[in-house]
């Protein structure tokens, strides 16, 4: 069965420094790996998803993400914060085989002004 | 296109009554997904449905947790005799239905039981 890890409950940075928020995943077979933002009271919009091809993913609002296969991690960076980040952000993982998509628990962001 | 549409946002029932939430995917999309979520965690998997055949079914879900996708377009999810636990926010979610393919999620059916 899959898992994904988000080791880190809160994430601070300051306003236009780079920011990492981590994920690490468990699956059968093939990954497909995916982020999403959530704002509060609101669902979870997509940012981006890796699936096969070039191991730096770009997506939305200038957030990318890393898929390391040897590290089993996918995660999410931004080369310069803006306070409109902070959110809640998800890591969400896949396998080939089964197409159920798990959560991880997510990933405070707080962008300090 | 209009994306997924959830009703309602907002329900209050008391206990041991039954809810139902209704879900409307994407239109043609063929894979129809239910999360719950709770505050501070991550969206929990429920079920999911290829169609009007429901695939998988998790199984933290109770006996009183039934979905349904009759004609494989809007999905209900039924709650019957309501606890306390059972408040949170029901996602529903719907894709093309490919491996690999993105999820889009409507903005939830928040659920408190009093």
């Amino acid at each position: 069965a899959q898992s994904v890890a988000q080791p880190e409950d809160q994430v601070n940075v300051a306003e236009g420094n780079p920011l990492t928020v981590k994920c690490t995943y468990s699956v059968s077979g093939n990954p497909y790996l995916f982020w999403y933002v959530q704002y509060p009271n609101r669902g979870l919009q997509f940012l981006l998803k890796y699936i096969t091809g070039d191991n730096l993913v770009k997506g939305s609002y200038g957030f990318e993400a890393e898929f390391n296969k040897s590290q089993t991690s996918f995660h999410l960076k931004k080369p310069s914060a803006l306070v409109s980040d902070s959110a809640l952000y998800f890591c969400a993982v896949a396998d080939n085989r089964d197409d159920k998509i798990i959560f991880g628990k997510g990933t405070r962001l707080h962008i300090l002004p | 296109d209009t994306g997924v549409s959830q009703d309602p946002r907002h329900k209050i029932t008391k206990r041991g009554q039954n809810v139902t939430f209704r879900c409307d995917p994407i239109s043609e999309h063929n894979r129809l997904y239910w999360y719950r979520q709770t505050l501070g965690q991550g969206p929990e998997f429920l079920t999911y449905f290829q169609n009007e055949a429901q695939l998988e079914k998790s199984r933290l879900l109770s006996d009183r947790f039934s979905a349904e996708r009759p004609k494989g377009s809007f999905s209900t999810l039924e709650i019957q005799r309501t606890e306390q636990g059972d408040s949170a926010m029901y996602l529903c979610a719907s894709s093309p239905g490919r491996s690999g393919n993105t999820i889009y999620f409507g903005e939830g059916s928040w659920l408190t039981v009093v």
